[in-house]
Order: structure tokens, then C-alpha cells, then sequence
């Protein structure tokens, strides 16, 4: 079984400040992590994943996410947030098994960045 | 560029009346997924091909069907859409399964009237 939460419905940050969408994840295996934005009225757009190796994963649009194995998370974060960010974000967990290659999502994290 | 192509982007239709939804992908990826997704929430699979396979989720309801043709094209049949079934309907796609992201499409936003 996997399943992942994200702890928080919403994200309120000022634009220049760090931003953290937080995940954690349990799995019954080693894991496949991605994120995934959503901007209003449109598909999902993959920002990063984690697979294996270096535990810092850097993605698109100065995103990055750090896998931590023993706290079970994979939290993104970004160093200085824009208006632009504001969205929904959602985190994905799967096992790295080829059989099991359906992610489960979490319930998603609305990120608002205020300027 | 390639990517994944949902028609319509809005779709109006009367209780009970069937409506299909398309999909389209220029990327060649051998899974394709049709989501549901409603106000805000998570995603919630209703089934997925890979090639030709069919997989159809447990909790899917029977008035959702759904068709593959070829590799690149994939239809959603809502058979008697109830007011429900109102959403957005979601295609993605993925390569052979193993390290691989998942492209969505910009997504179909369903009304019943």
C-alpha cells in the first residue's frame, strides 16, 4: 500500500520570502517521489521527482525538494517565492516497482504568495 | 512541441445525455490515464491503458467507459452523465513503467445541466 499527505490546505508566503510545501509519504518499498503544479483551469505539470541518489533534487522554475528517508518526506521548497508561484501543488508517491507504477496523490497544497 | 491534447476544453451536456471527451498525444507514451478531478481536490484515477491493456479502478462507476483505438488517441464515454459527474476530466500520459513523470493535458471542465 502507499499513500502520501499534504498536511496543509494552504501555503500563505510573501513574494521574496522561502517558501516549504510539505509531504510525507509511506510506501512498503523504496519510493518514486514527484510534484506537480496546477494553475487555475489547467493539467498538472511536473516539476521534479526523486528516483535515487543525490537526496536534493533541483526542478523546474528554481524548485527543489529534499528527500529525507528517515522522516518519510520530500518537502518542496524554493529560496525566494514570486507572485507567480501562487498555485496548487500536489505531491505523488509510488513504489519503484515496475508493477506498481500508479502514482497515488495527495489532496493537493494551495500555495498564495502575497506581494 | 509534443504534448498531450484534451477536446473540447469545455464541454456542456443535459442529465442523461452521453457525452465523449477526446485525447491526443504526439509523445508516443504507452500509458494513457483519464482523472476526474473536482473543486480543487486530488486527482482520482478512473482507469488507464497501457498499450492495448485495459485497467479499470475499482470504485469507477459503470457509467464510465472508455476506449484507446491506437497509441495516440483515447476517449472518455460518459454514458448518462448525472450531476456528479460534473468536473474536470484530466488525460496524462507516461512512458513504459519505471522512472518516468506523468504529462498532463490541460483538461476537459464538464457541466451538466
Amino acid at each position: 500500500a502507499q499513500s502520501v499527505a499534504q498536511p496543509e490546505d494552504q501555503v500563505n508566503v510573501a513574494e521574496g520570502n522561502p517558501l516549504t510545501v510539505k509531504c510525507t509519504y509511506s510506501v512498503s518499498g523504496n519510493p518514486y517521489l514527484f510534484w506537480y503544479v496546477q494553475y487555475p483551469n489547467r493539467g498538472l505539470q511536473f516539476l521534479l521527482k526523486y528516483i535515487t541518489g543525490d537526496n536534493l533534487v533541483k526542478g523546474s522554475y528554481g524548485f527543489e525538494a529534499e528527500f529525507n528517508k528517515s522522516q518519510t518526506s520530500f518537502h518542496l521548497k524554493k529560496p525566494s517565492a514570486l507572485v507567480s508561484d501562487s498555485a496548487l501543488y500536489f505531491c505523488a508517491v509510488r513504489l519503484s516497482l515496475l508493477r506498481s507504477y500508479i502514482p497515488t496523490f495527495g489532496r493537493g497544497t494551495s500555495l498564495i504568495v502575497h506581494p | 512541441d509534443a504534448m498531450v491534447i484534451q477536446n473540447p476544453r469545455y464541454q456542456v451536456t443535459q442529465f442523461g445525455k452521453p457525452v465523449t471527451l477526446s485525447c491526443s498525444q504526439t509523445l508516443n507514451h504507452n500509458v494513457m490515464y483519464w482523472y476526474q478531478q473536482k473543486s480543487s481536490q486530488a486527482p482520482k484515477l478512473l482507469f488507464h491503458y497501457y498499450d492495448k491493456d485495459f485497467n479499470n479502478e475499482a470504485d469507477t462507476p459503470d457509467n464510465f467507459q472508455s476506449r484507446r483505438p491506437n497509441t495516440s488517441f483515447c476517449f472518455l464515454d460518459i454514458r448518462s452523465p448525472g450531476l456528479g459527474d460534473a468536473a474536470m476530466y484530466l488525460c496524462a500520459t507516461s512512458r513504459d513503467p519505471g522512472l518516468y513523470e506523468q504529462y498532463f493535458g490541460p483538461g476537459t471542465r464538464l457541466t451538466v445541466t
